[in-house]
């Protein structure tokens, strides 16, 4: 399998339930980003790590809660939700980190559809 | 604060016509550009990118042209093909920053 993968594609949820959104990356790359993007609306960058480290939280709801075990796995942990959070939740990755070296093309997995009932 | 804006949520094309997609900003610290094309059901792909030291970028048939007195930069496509058809996000970039800031993002229809 080649790219960047996400499961569930699609997960409905109650707002009492815990789920988690897994992402990985088979390209080798040393950054992972988690991003929302809700209807009619820009994409949202909500987490940022790099080599495993996170490097950014744009001031994210802690009923978000990332995971990357390593540098080609990461995970979102939700727990909580609200209605306002149903969105597209994509994963991308990049060899570097945006920003830093010009050319650090993000790429981007399928997206899990979440409905947050 | 929205600092990377499409203001056209949508362009319906004649198939062999060119197709201008617009995005303006509002940082004048932004310094890297980049255009993403998204199908149904797919996250968005790379098309193609800027650096603000220059005005034009070509990549066969996508030309992304950037002015940065007006903070403005737009993706010309000719010609269209239906397979173009897709939503089209512009994003931008701070020097030295993970942030990547993109627009809301416009749908191009190409008619056959």
């Amino acid at each position: 399998e080649t790219g960047v993968t996400q499961t569930p594609r699609h997960l409905v949820m109650g707002m009492t339930n815990k789920k988690s959104l897994k992402c990985e990356q088979h390209l080798g790359h040393n950054a992972m980003y988690w991003y929302k993007q809700s209807a009619k609306k820009p994409l949202e960058l909500m987490f940022v790590y790099s080599l495993e480290e996170r490097v950014e939280n744009n001031s994210v709801p802690s009923r978000f809660s990332p995971e990357c075990p390593n540098s080609s796995h990461l995970f979102l942990h939700l727990h909580t939700l609200q209605p306002e959070d149903s969105a597209l939740y994509l994963c991308a990755s990049s060899q570097g980190l945006a920003g830093g070296t010009r050319g650090d093309t993000q790429y981007f997995g399928p997206g899990t559809r979440l409905t947050v009932l | 604060d929205q600092q990377v804006k499409q203001n056209s949520p949508s362009l319906s094309v004649q198939e062999g016509r060119i197709s201008i997609l617009n995005c303006d900003y509002t940082n004048s610290m932004f310094d890297y550009f980049l255009w993403y094309k998204k199908y149904p059901a797919e996250g968005p792909t790379f098309l193609i990118s800027i650096s603000s030291i220059k005005d034009k970028n070509e990549d066969g048939r996508f030309t992304v042209f950037l002015n940065k007195s007006a903070k403005h930069l737009s993706l010309h496509i000719v010609p269209s093909q239906p397979g173009d058809s897709a939503v089209y996000f512009c994003a931008a970039v701070l020097y030295n920053n993970n942030d990547m800031r993109f627009g809301a993002g416009t749908r191009l229809t190409v008619k056959p």
